[in-house]
This record gives C-alpha cells, sequence and structure tokens, in this order.
C-alpha cells in the first residue's frame, strides 16, 4: 500500500526549532517531488515546500524562506522538514505529499509560550 | 501571479448533482490543475487531475461519480447522485514553472 506518515509534530516555543519527518511505504520516494502543505484549523491549504527525487531542485514559500529547510534521505525513504525560528503563525497541520496524488495525515505543529 | 478562485461554499440535495468551479486568474487558462478533497477532520485525498485538454486522470479507487470538465480558465469538478459522504472541502491545485504550487480557498460542499 502506498503510504505517507507524518510525525515529528508537538508544542513548541517562539523561536524553537521542531524536525518533521515524512515516511514512504509502497513506493521509492527519490522517484517523486515530495511537498509539504500545511492547514490553520479551519483554514485552507498551503504551500510550503517542495524537493524532486535527487534533492537537487528546492523551492520555498516566502514566508518559511531563510527557515524552513526541506531534505529526504532516499536510503531511509523518508522526507524531511527542519522548522527554524518558529513563529505563532506556523501553527498549523503539517501534511506532506507525493505529487499531487498522495497524501499523508499530518502531523500538528503548535507554537505557544 | 497565479489564483485559483474558488467559491467558498455549495449546496446541494442528497441524491443530486452538484458542479464545483475553480477559475484560473487571467493568462493562465492553460495550467492543469488537481482536484481534492478533505471530508471533516481528514487529511486531503486526491480526486483527478484536469488538464488544459479537458483530459482528466483520476486517483485510485475514485468512483464514477466524481468527474471533471473545462470551459476557458474555467475548472469544474462535478459530483453525481451525492452521497452524505461527499459532504466535504474541496480544493484545487496548480503547479508550474515560475508558479511553484498554488491552492484555491476551497469550496465547503453541504449535503442537503
Amino acid at each position: 500500500e502506498v503510504q505517507l506518515v507524518e510525525s515529528g509534530g508537538g508544542l513548541v516555543q517562539p523561536g524553537g526549532s521542531l524536525r518533521l519527518s515524512c515516511a514512504a511505504s509502497g513506493f521509492t520516494l527519490s522517484s517523486s517531488w515530495m511537498h509539504w502543505v500545511r492547514q490553520v484549523p479551519g483554514k485552507g491549504l498551503v504551500w510550503v515546500s517542495r524537493i524532486n527525487g535527487d534533492g537537487g531542485s528546492i523551492s520555498y514559500a516566502d514566508f518559511v524562506k531563510g527557515r524552513f529547510t526541506i531534505s529526504r534521505d532516499n536510503a531511509k525513504n523518508t522526507l524531511y522538514l527542519q522548522m527554524n525560528r518558529l513563529r505563532a503563525e506556523d501553527t498549523a497541520v503539517y501534511y506532506c505529499a507525493r505529487g499531487v496524488d498522495i497524501w499523508g495525515q499530518g502531523t500538528m505543529v503548535t507554537v505557544s509560550s | 501571479q497565479l489564483v485559483l478562485t474558488q467559491s467558498p461554499s455549495a449546496s446541494a440535495s442528497l441524491g443530486a448533482s452538484v458542479k464545483l468551479t475553480c477559475t484560473l486568474s487571467s493568462g493562465h487558462s492553460r495550467y492543469a490543475i488537481a482536484w481534492h478533497q478533505q471530508q471533516p477532520e481528514k487529511g486531503p485525498r486526491y480526486l483527478m487531475t484536469l488538464n488544459s485538454d479537458g483530459s482528466h486522470s483520476k486517483g485510485d479507487g475514485i468512483p464514477d461519480r466524481f468527474s471533471g470538465s473545462i470551459s476557458g480558465a474555467e475548472r469544474y469538478l462535478t459530483i453525481s447522485s451525492l452521497q452524505s459522504e461527499d459532504e466535504a472541502d474541496y480544493y484545487c491545485q496548480t503547479w508550474g514553472p515560475g508558479i511553484l504550487v498554488v491552492f484555491g480557498g476551497g469550496t465547503k460542499l453541504t449535503v442537503l
């Protein structure tokens, strides 16, 4: 079964850091563009970042540039999102997605003191 | 800048059909889009990709009740024989050189 499972969310203070993981199964991560998308509860989907199969092409939304880093470990078939200098407005459910067709179940990140 | 516009809400009766619209901003009418469904308290689920020529490819297990069509810059998702489980938020998404990835604001569908 093709599946994505996120982990690593939680409560963190403003200015803190968190690393999200997205474990893929049923397909090879290296063959796909992978994305992080976030959603404030009750609001819409917002694209955060993407990375291509070999990690050679990476893009970020302006609101996370310089703070978040996307990466992948193809040997572990896992996608990551390193989030630094977190702000209250980064509070959201974070989803990983393969291209457009496979989504994870999401992991909640709460930035609060 | 590419913007996807969706009506915030729609409603239709059980067993009826509904057509949801996603409009591409001026100058971007040739972009493909994807439709996603998000049921309450769940993650998004991919429904289909809708190309600028009107062709579409659906995700695994998506019922035939879900179909897509286009007219100019408008992209449609039609759901026929509405069921209670179709009550959800529906998002369109596009991507491309220079625009990265964009989502529409979503349409909340209520099944009456």
